[in-house]
C-alpha cells in the first residue's frame, strides 16, 4: 500500500547541529509539505513543494530549508538547531489537481537541548 | 498567522452524545478541510468542502458552511471513545497562497467518555 514515512521519529539534538529530516512518499505525489506542530499553534507551514527542483518557503521557513530531487523525498534541513526549533515536524503530500486533501506522515519529534 | 479558528478549544461529552464544532476564516476560500489527530499520531483527513457547496455528510459527519459568514462546522452524531481526537479545520485559498496550501487552525480537543 501506498504510504508516507518520515525519519527519525524522535531526535534529540545540541544546538548548532545541523540535523536533516527525513521524509517519503509512495503515493507519487507531486505536492509535498512540511509542518510544524507546537501547543496552541496548530500547525504551520515550514516550506513545501510542488514538484521536482521546485521548492517555497512557508509562514516559519527561517532556519529550515529543502530541497526536491525526485518525487518521493522532500528531507527538512535545520542549518543550526536552535531551542525554538524543538518541535514535532510532519510531512504530507498530496496530489496535482483538484483534489486537496493532504495526506500526513506519523511526525518527528526534535528535542534541542 | 491562522486563517482558521476552531470553537471551542476543548470539548468533553458523553458517548452517544453529537459533537459540534466550529471554525472561523478570514478570507475567501476555494476549500475548507477538517482533519483529525489522534494523540501521538498524524493528522486523518475526515472531508473536504468546496465553496460552493453548503453541506456535506460522511458516515456519521456533517459539514456545514456558509461562506457569507466565513464559518464552517463539523458535526459528529453519536459519538464514541474512539472519536476522542483533536479536530482541525484548514482552508485553502488564493490569499493562502494556493489552493493546494492549507492554513490549518488550532484545534478542537475532543474527549468522549464511556
Amino acid at each position: 500500500d501506498a504510504e508516507i514515512t518520515q525519519s527519525p521519529r524522535h531526535k534529540i539534538t545540541e544546538t548548532g547541529r545541523q540535523v536533516t529530516l527525513a521524509c517519503h512518499q509512495t503515493w507519487n505525489h507531486n505536492n509535498m509539505f512540511w509542518y510544524r506542530q507546537d501547543l496552541g499553534h496548530g500547525l504551520r507551514l515550514i516550506h513545501y513543494s510542488y514538484g521536482v527542483h521546485d521548492t517555497n518557503k512557508g509562514e516559519v521557513s527561517d532556519g529550515y530549508s529543502v530541497s526536491r530531487s525526485n518525487t518521493e523525498d522532500l528531507p527538512l534541513t535545520l542549518e543550526s538547531a536552535a531551542s525554538s526549533q524543538t518541535s514535532v515536524y510532519f510531512c504530507a503530500s498530496s496530489p496535482s489537481g483538484r483534489t486537496y486533501e493532504q495526506y500526513f506522515g506519523p511526525g518527528t519529534r526534535l528535542t534541542v537541548t | 498567522s491562522q486563517q482558521g479558528e476552531e470553537d471551542p478549544q476543548a470539548l468533553s461529552i458523553q458517548e452517544g452524545e453529537n459533537a459540534t464544532m466550529n471554525c472561523s476564516y478570514k478570507t475567501s476560500i476555494n476549500n475548507l478541510q477538517w482533519y483529525r489527530q489522534n494523540s501521538g499520531r498524524g493528522l486523518v483527513h475526515l472531508i473536504l468542502i468546496r465553496s460552493n457547496e453548503r453541506e456535506k455528510h460522511s458516515g456519521r459527519l456533517r459539514v456545514t458552511l456558509d461562506t457569507s459568514k466565513k464559518s464552517s462546522s463539523l458535526l459528529i452524531t453519536a459519538s464514541r471513545a474512539a472519536d476522542t481526537a483533536s479536530y482541525f479545520c484548514a482552508t485553502g485559498s488564493v490569499a493562502s497562497g494556493g489552493y493546494n496550501k492549507l492554513i490549518f487552525g488550532a484545534g478542537t480537543r475532543l474527549a468522549v467518555h464511556p
